[in-house]
């Protein structure tokens, strides 16, 4: 079974850009999390979907963040305009259902660098 | 004060040495508990949850005092391969969000 898959590895942008990243979350799991760990500090939690509905975006940072599933399957998140403090690790994480029972599986990251 | 603390390391052992590490939680209403472990580079996967009860998996232990708001890890018989960083890691009321540590670094060194 294929893992949570994100995309782009890295990115590296000027202060002003816009970046999109996306995550592809294990199939048939209808969680879908975005977290950030910015350089010397613990990841942080952003949002929470649930299908394609926002269950819990009380960690996203501003409104230059922009997330979406549309379809409930992929995932974006959008940073516009990008400032030298979104550089960090930007993961994803899926689950099968809600509850301790069911693990969040991370994907294995953004790497963003905003320059 | 950070919702979840960890002692952030580097924990330096032989191999073989039994190491343990502690972390402390702000919010009494956590329900769920857990440990990660992080490699360099990679992505957080789960270790082990942590139950009221302690629980144990081959040469890993975790324990919980909800009435500390307290958990630890207890890693025995270490191996070159335990080398990583191991996170703490909070779920907070209802909400399924994690709340992570800064991890604590362990090196195992021949």
């Amino acid at each position: 079974e294929a893992g949570v898959t994100q995309f782009p590895s890295h990115s590296v942008i000027e202060k002003g850009q816009t970046v999109t990243l996306r995550c592809d979350p294990i199939s048939g799991h209808d969680n879908l999390y975005w977290y950030r760990r910015v350089m010397g500090k613990e990841i942080k939690f952003l949002l929470h979907f649930v299908k394609e509905s926002k269950q819990d975006e009380s960690g996203m940072p501003n409104n230059r963040f922009l997330a979406e599933r549309t379809g409930g399957t992929y995932s974006t998140l959008k940073v516009q305009p990008a400032e030298l403090e979104d550089s960090g690790v930007y993961f994803c994480a899926s689950s099968q259902d809600i509850g301790s029972a069911y693990e969040q599986y991370f994907g294995p990251g953004t790497r963003l660098t905003v320059t | 004060r950070k919702e979840v603390e960890q002692d952030p390391g580097p924990f330096n052992v032989p191999e073989g040495a039994t190491v343990a590490f502690n972390c402390t939680y702000s919010n009494s209403a956590s329900q769920s508990f857990f440990w990660y472990r992080q490699d360099c580079r990679k992505e957080p996967k789960l270790l082990m949850s942590v139950y009221s009860s302690g629980n144990e998996d081959g040469r890993f232990t975790a324990q919980l005092n909800r009435a500390s708001q307290y958990i630890s890890l207890l890693i025995r018989d270490s191996k070159l391969s335990d080398s990583a960083t191991y996170l703490c890691v909070v779920r907070p009321g209802s909400f399924q969000k994690l709340v992570f540590g800064t991890g604590t670094r362990l090196l195992v060194s021949p």
